[in-house]
Protein backbone atom coordinates (compact mmCIF):
# COMPACT_ATOMS: atom_id res chain seq x y z
CA UNK A 1 0.00 0.00 0.00
CA UNK A 2 1.90 3.08 -1.10
CA UNK A 3 2.07 5.98 0.89
CA UNK A 4 0.96 9.45 0.49
CA UNK A 5 3.15 10.70 -2.94
CA UNK A 6 4.37 14.46 -3.26
CA UNK A 7 6.20 15.35 -6.54
CA UNK A 8 8.70 16.84 -7.23
CA UNK A 9 10.50 16.62 -3.98
CA UNK A 10 12.61 19.82 -4.78
CA UNK A 11 11.58 22.65 -7.16
CA UNK A 12 13.11 25.71 -8.19
CA UNK A 13 12.04 28.78 -9.49
CA UNK A 14 12.86 32.11 -10.05
CA UNK A 15 10.79 35.03 -8.17
CA UNK A 16 7.52 35.82 -10.36
CA UNK A 17 7.55 32.14 -11.72
CA UNK A 18 4.18 29.23 -11.15
CA UNK A 19 4.88 26.75 -8.54
CA UNK A 20 2.52 23.50 -8.91
CA UNK A 21 2.82 20.51 -6.48
CA UNK A 22 0.82 17.44 -6.69
CA UNK A 23 0.18 15.53 -3.61
CA UNK A 24 -1.74 11.31 -4.72
CA UNK A 25 -3.09 10.73 -1.22
CA UNK A 26 -2.75 6.87 0.47
CA UNK A 27 -5.33 4.63 -1.39
CA UNK A 28 -8.44 4.80 0.02
CA UNK A 29 -8.07 8.43 1.59
CA UNK A 30 -10.19 11.17 0.29
CA UNK A 31 -8.81 14.36 2.84
CA UNK A 32 -6.24 16.05 2.07
CA UNK A 33 -4.26 18.84 3.98
CA UNK A 34 -1.23 20.68 3.19
CA UNK A 35 1.10 22.45 5.57
CA UNK A 36 4.16 24.51 4.63
CA UNK A 37 7.37 24.35 7.41
CA UNK A 38 9.56 27.23 7.61
CA UNK A 39 13.01 26.67 7.54
CA UNK A 40 13.18 26.01 11.75
CA UNK A 41 10.07 26.06 12.54
CA UNK A 42 6.75 23.67 13.24
CA UNK A 43 4.38 22.57 10.33
CA UNK A 44 1.94 25.49 9.71
CA UNK A 45 -1.71 24.60 8.36
CA UNK A 46 -2.85 25.84 5.27
CA UNK A 47 -5.86 23.78 3.77
CA UNK A 48 -8.35 21.07 3.60
CA UNK A 49 -9.59 19.46 0.65
CA UNK A 50 -11.75 16.59 0.06
CA UNK A 51 -12.59 15.49 -3.14
CA UNK A 52 -13.78 18.63 -5.36
CA UNK A 53 -13.85 21.14 -2.72
CA UNK A 54 -12.17 23.21 0.00
CA UNK A 55 -13.28 22.37 3.53
CA UNK A 56 -10.51 24.96 5.27
CA UNK A 57 -8.63 27.50 3.95
CA UNK A 58 -8.02 29.50 6.81
CA UNK A 59 -3.86 29.02 7.03
CA UNK A 60 -3.86 29.71 3.13
CA UNK A 61 -2.11 33.46 2.22
CA UNK A 62 -5.21 35.41 0.77
CA UNK A 63 -3.33 35.70 -2.79
CA UNK A 64 -1.36 33.80 -5.21
CA UNK A 65 -1.95 30.71 -3.24
CA UNK A 66 -4.73 28.30 -4.78
CA UNK A 67 -5.58 24.45 -4.39
CA UNK A 68 -7.86 21.79 -5.63
CA UNK A 69 -8.39 18.17 -5.24
CA UNK A 70 -10.67 17.00 -8.61
CA UNK A 71 -12.46 14.27 -9.01
CA UNK A 72 -9.65 12.43 -10.79
CA UNK A 73 -6.29 13.06 -10.16
CA UNK A 74 -3.83 14.19 -7.19
CA UNK A 75 -4.50 17.47 -5.47
CA UNK A 76 -2.21 20.20 -6.49
CA UNK A 77 -1.24 23.06 -4.53
CA UNK A 78 -0.55 26.19 -6.93
CA UNK A 79 1.65 29.23 -5.94
CA UNK A 80 1.44 32.39 -8.61
CA UNK A 81 4.23 34.94 -8.98
CA UNK A 82 6.11 33.12 -6.39
CA UNK A 83 8.83 35.61 -4.19
CA UNK A 84 11.87 34.50 -1.84
CA UNK A 85 9.82 34.11 1.47
CA UNK A 86 7.27 30.95 -0.65
CA UNK A 87 10.64 29.05 -0.34
CA UNK A 88 9.78 26.30 2.11
CA UNK A 89 8.85 22.75 2.40
CA UNK A 90 5.53 21.62 1.79
CA UNK A 91 3.69 19.09 3.08
CA UNK A 92 0.44 16.99 2.29
CA UNK A 93 -1.20 14.79 4.36
CA UNK A 94 -4.37 12.26 4.13
CA UNK A 95 -6.58 10.50 6.14
CA UNK A 96 -9.02 8.28 5.11
CA UNK A 97 -12.30 10.33 7.31
CA UNK A 98 -11.22 13.56 8.42
CA UNK A 99 -12.31 14.51 11.78
CA UNK A 100 -10.69 12.65 14.19
CA UNK A 101 -8.47 10.67 12.05
CA UNK A 102 -4.57 10.25 12.16
CA UNK A 103 -3.19 12.04 9.50
CA UNK A 104 -0.42 10.03 7.26
CA UNK A 105 2.17 12.65 5.37
CA UNK A 106 4.24 12.32 2.25
CA UNK A 107 7.68 13.29 1.87
CA UNK A 108 7.32 16.94 0.82
CA UNK A 109 8.21 18.97 -1.78
CA UNK A 110 11.20 21.41 -1.17
CA UNK A 111 10.38 24.50 -2.63
CA UNK A 112 13.45 27.06 -3.59
CA UNK A 113 12.49 30.45 -5.28
CA UNK A 114 15.93 32.17 -6.40
CA UNK B 1 0.33 33.20 18.97
CA UNK B 2 1.78 29.78 19.39
CA UNK B 3 -1.53 27.37 20.42
CA UNK B 4 1.48 24.87 20.84
CA UNK B 5 4.54 24.85 22.39
CA UNK B 6 7.97 22.85 22.62
CA UNK B 7 9.66 24.71 25.00
CA UNK B 8 12.93 22.66 24.31
CA UNK B 9 14.49 23.01 21.48
CA UNK B 10 16.88 20.26 21.72
CA UNK B 11 17.38 17.07 24.23
CA UNK B 12 20.24 14.89 24.44
CA UNK B 13 20.04 11.37 25.87
CA UNK B 14 22.08 8.62 26.37
CA UNK B 15 21.34 5.05 24.52
CA UNK B 16 19.33 2.96 27.10
CA UNK B 17 18.15 5.70 28.74
CA UNK B 18 14.60 7.14 28.98
CA UNK B 19 13.86 10.47 26.73
CA UNK B 20 10.99 13.05 28.07
CA UNK B 21 9.71 15.40 24.98
CA UNK B 22 7.30 18.00 26.87
CA UNK B 23 4.61 20.08 25.06
CA UNK B 24 2.18 22.55 26.19
CA UNK B 25 -0.80 23.97 24.76
CA UNK B 26 -3.47 26.98 25.74
CA UNK B 27 -6.56 25.96 23.39
CA UNK B 28 -8.52 24.35 25.66
CA UNK B 29 -10.74 23.17 22.72
CA UNK B 30 -7.95 20.63 21.46
CA UNK B 31 -9.19 17.35 22.11
CA UNK B 32 -6.91 15.13 20.30
CA UNK B 33 -2.92 14.73 20.55
CA UNK B 34 -0.57 13.31 18.40
CA UNK B 35 3.31 13.06 18.21
CA UNK B 36 5.33 12.94 15.18
CA UNK B 37 8.80 11.76 14.27
CA UNK B 38 11.01 13.30 11.66
CA UNK B 39 13.98 12.71 9.74
CA UNK B 40 15.78 15.01 7.80
CA UNK B 41 14.63 15.49 4.40
CA UNK B 42 11.27 13.62 5.10
CA UNK B 43 7.81 13.85 5.87
CA UNK B 44 6.71 13.30 9.22
CA UNK B 45 6.40 9.95 10.33
CA UNK B 46 2.91 9.31 13.07
CA UNK B 47 4.06 7.63 16.02
CA UNK B 48 1.11 8.09 18.60
CA UNK B 49 -2.13 9.95 19.59
CA UNK B 50 -4.18 10.61 23.09
CA UNK B 51 -7.51 11.47 23.10
CA UNK B 52 -8.44 14.30 25.80
CA UNK B 53 -10.64 11.36 27.52
CA UNK B 54 -7.78 9.48 28.54
CA UNK B 55 -4.70 10.52 30.38
CA UNK B 56 -2.16 7.87 29.19
CA UNK B 57 -1.85 5.72 25.79
CA UNK B 58 0.97 3.41 25.23
CA UNK B 59 2.63 1.67 22.28
CA UNK B 60 5.59 -0.22 22.67
CA UNK B 61 8.64 1.89 23.61
CA UNK B 62 6.31 5.30 23.26
CA UNK B 63 3.89 6.39 25.97
CA UNK B 64 2.48 9.60 25.70
CA UNK B 65 0.87 11.69 29.14
CA UNK B 66 -2.18 14.09 28.93
CA UNK B 67 -2.45 16.50 31.67
CA UNK B 68 -5.36 18.49 31.13
CA UNK B 69 -5.60 20.58 33.82
CA UNK B 70 -1.35 21.42 32.88
CA UNK B 71 -2.93 21.86 29.24
CA UNK B 72 0.60 19.49 29.15
CA UNK B 73 1.39 16.29 27.45
CA UNK B 74 4.63 14.62 27.27
CA UNK B 75 6.31 11.59 25.02
CA UNK B 76 8.21 9.07 26.80
CA UNK B 77 10.76 6.86 25.13
CA UNK B 78 12.16 3.87 26.82
CA UNK B 79 14.94 2.75 26.66
CA UNK B 80 15.81 5.32 23.88
CA UNK B 81 17.53 3.74 20.97
CA UNK B 82 20.50 5.64 18.55
CA UNK B 83 17.88 5.45 15.90
CA UNK B 84 14.92 7.35 17.74
CA UNK B 85 17.12 10.65 16.81
CA UNK B 86 15.08 13.18 15.14
CA UNK B 87 13.06 16.07 15.55
CA UNK B 88 9.60 15.43 17.32
CA UNK B 89 6.62 17.33 16.83
CA UNK B 90 3.32 17.35 19.05
CA UNK B 91 0.33 18.51 17.44
CA UNK B 92 -3.17 18.82 18.69
CA UNK B 93 -6.58 19.29 16.68
CA UNK B 94 -9.59 20.78 18.41
CA UNK B 95 -13.45 19.67 18.81
CA UNK B 96 -15.24 22.20 16.55
CA UNK B 97 -12.20 22.36 13.71
CA UNK B 98 -13.91 21.89 10.11
CA UNK B 99 -11.89 18.79 9.94
CA UNK B 100 -8.96 17.63 11.89
CA UNK B 101 -6.42 20.75 11.06
CA UNK B 102 -3.34 20.11 13.10
CA UNK B 103 -1.84 22.52 14.97
CA UNK B 104 1.81 21.76 15.17
CA UNK B 105 5.25 23.33 17.87
CA UNK B 106 7.77 23.96 16.72
CA UNK B 107 9.57 20.80 17.23
CA UNK B 108 12.34 19.26 19.55
CA UNK B 109 15.59 17.68 18.19
CA UNK B 110 16.25 14.68 20.09
CA UNK B 111 20.00 13.21 20.08
CA UNK B 112 20.25 9.64 21.45
CA UNK B 113 24.40 8.90 22.00
CA UNK B 114 25.36 5.47 21.63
Amino acid sequence: NAGVMQNPRHLVRRRGQEARLRCSPMKGHSHVYWYRQLPEEGLKFMVYLQKENIIDESGMPKERFSAEFPKEGPSILRIQQVVRGDSAAYFCASSPLGSKETQYFGPGTRLLVL
Amino acid sequence: DQQVKQNSPSLSVQEGRISILNCDYTNSMFDYFLWYKKYPAEGPTFLISISSIKDKNEDGRFTVFLNKSAKHLSLHIVPSQPGDSAVYFCAASAILSAGNMLTFGGGTRLMVKP
